[in-house]
């Protein structure tokens, strides 16, 4: 598959555990936020997004918690499994969606 | 059948060579994009487009150009390709749904510069 991400910041955690993926946006305007999921060898794929009038979303075992006053923005993963080891990017948004600025990504490796 | 697909997959061309990466998408949506990701760098916005009348710069667009040919086709030139456009290449379209803006991204191009 496509190499990606060859010196990202990594997380590595043993299945069943729970993961915390962390992401320090730039901008104060930013007013949406979503978290990408990519597999070796494939596109990124949409995971969970929020807009700024929140500070909380959950979906199926993943939850994003946005605190707009230090500009951080992180992604939980319940119960993390081997399918869960990929490269995570958060993105975000100064005009809801138009466009993204994406951030560096980290790579989350699931540990048996 | 892929929502996205890109063509070609694979690409190695010289120094100063026109090369033309092509996207299409029959998600019917009307807002497409062009990316490339270098290693550590995440993504970074080349061109997108809200219409076939519409095109954007985005953060790196010199070296590049585009063409919305269709609503279904947004394809992206580099007019004398250089070896630092060495890089993944990926198409993605949106459009609001449910208040969501979320992108769909194709498989992606590798394109080597030599």
């Amino acid at each position: 598959g496509e190499s990606v991400g060859l010196h990202l910041p990594t997380l590595s955690v043993q299945e069943g555990d729970n993961s915390i993926i962390n992401c320090a946006y730039s901008n104060s305007a930013s007013d949406y936020f979503i978290w990408y999921k990519q597999e070796s060898g494939k596109g990124p794929q949409f995971i969970i997004d929020i807009r700024s009038n929140m500070d909380k979303r959950q979906g199926q075992r993943v939850t994003v918690l946005l605190n707009k006053t230090v500009k951080h923005l992180s992604l939980q993963i319940a119960a993390t499994q081997p399918g869960d080891s990929a490269v995570y990017f958060c993105a975000e948004s100064a005009n809801y969606g138009q466009n993204f600025v994406f951030g560096p990504g980290t790579r989350l490796s699931v540990l048996p | 059948d892929a929502d996205v697909t890109q063509t070609p997959r694979n690409r190695i061309t010289k120094t100063g060579k026109r090369i033309m990466l092509e996207c299409s998408q029959t998600k019917g949506h009307d807002r497409m994009y062009w990316y490339r990701q270098d290693p550590g760098l995440g993504l970074r916005l080349i061109y997108y487009s809200f219409d076939v009348k519409d095109i954007n710069k985005g953060e790196i667009s010199d070296g590049y150009s585009v063409s919305r040919q269709a609503q279904a086709k947004f394809s992206l030139s580099l007019e004398s390709a250089i070896p630092n456009q060495t890089a993944l290449y990926f198409c993605a379209t949106s459009a609001r749904d449910r208040g969501s803006y979320e992108q769909y991204f194709g498989p992606g191009t590798r394109l080597t510069v030599t």
